[in-house]
């Protein structure tokens, strides 16, 4: 398998426009995890989902935020409008269910940075 | 919310020395991770621990899962220059599936 994939690596945005980053887990992979990384906060949970069905969103910052899971192979994380401070490094993780293994493999990353 | 105690923030070492870093919580945990993340890219798992009191190695790596589920410890043996990067510790547990981080412990390596 080729990992998680994320995309784009890069996004440069203007304020008030939407932004979507986008994820494939890894295959067989039943939970997915949104996560943001800045300096200030380090890495924080946004979102995760099980079998496609969020399940926690408490680390969404605001109702700008928005994450979707149409599918087991795909995933979107969505920022309408973006602002300044959304500016960071957006990964995406998934894992397999195990009753005892619970370590995530994380994409590349998305480095966002809206002006 | 779950919050991790990591320490120290940052370190600046000599190729050849060792190093070490641990994570605290006021929470009892199932499961301890240790990741590191180098420039540009994700984190990468180096050690599970799911047993309190566990001691794993994985090459110049050895952790510990505290008695107390509430610690862990992370040393690297003989550092080189690729171990530079961010050193994560994660738990898990707690009636929860989620994967909480502590802030990170970046490591820098003078050859």
């Amino acid at each position: 398998d080729a990992g998680v994939i994320q995309s784009p690596r890069h996004e440069v945005t203007e304020m008030g426009q939407e932004v979507t980053l986008r994820c494939k887990p890894i295959s067989g992979h039943d939970y997915l995890f949104w996560y943001r990384q800045t300096m200030m906060r380090g890495l924080e949970l946004l979102i995760y989902f099980n079998n496609n069905v969020p399940i926690d969103d408490s680390g969404m910052p605001e109702d700008r935020f928005s994450a979707k899971m149409p599918n087991a192979s795909f995933s979107t994380l969505k920022i309408q409008p973006s602002e300044p401070r959304d500016s960071a490094v957006y990964f995406c993780a998934s894992r397999p269910y195990s009753r005892f293994y619970t370590e995530a493999f994380f994409g590349q990353g998305t480095r966002l940075t809206v002006v | 919310g779950q919050q991790l105690n990591q320490s120290p923030q940052s370190m600046f070492i000599q190729e050849g020395e060792d190093v070490s870093m641990n994570c605290t919580s006021s929470s009892i945990f199932n499961t301890w991770l240790w990741y590191k993340q180098d420039p540009g890219e994700g984190p990468v798992l180096l050690i599970a621990l799911y047993k309190a009191g566990e001691l794993t190695s994985n090459g110049r790596l050895t952790a510990q899962f505290g008695i107390t589920r509430k610690d862990s410890f992370l040393n690297i043996s003989a550092s080189i220059p690729s171990d530079v990067g961010i050193y994560f510790c994660a738990v898990s547990g707690g009636g929860s599936e989620k994967l909480v981080f502590g802030k990170g412990m970046k490591l820098t390596v003078n050859p």
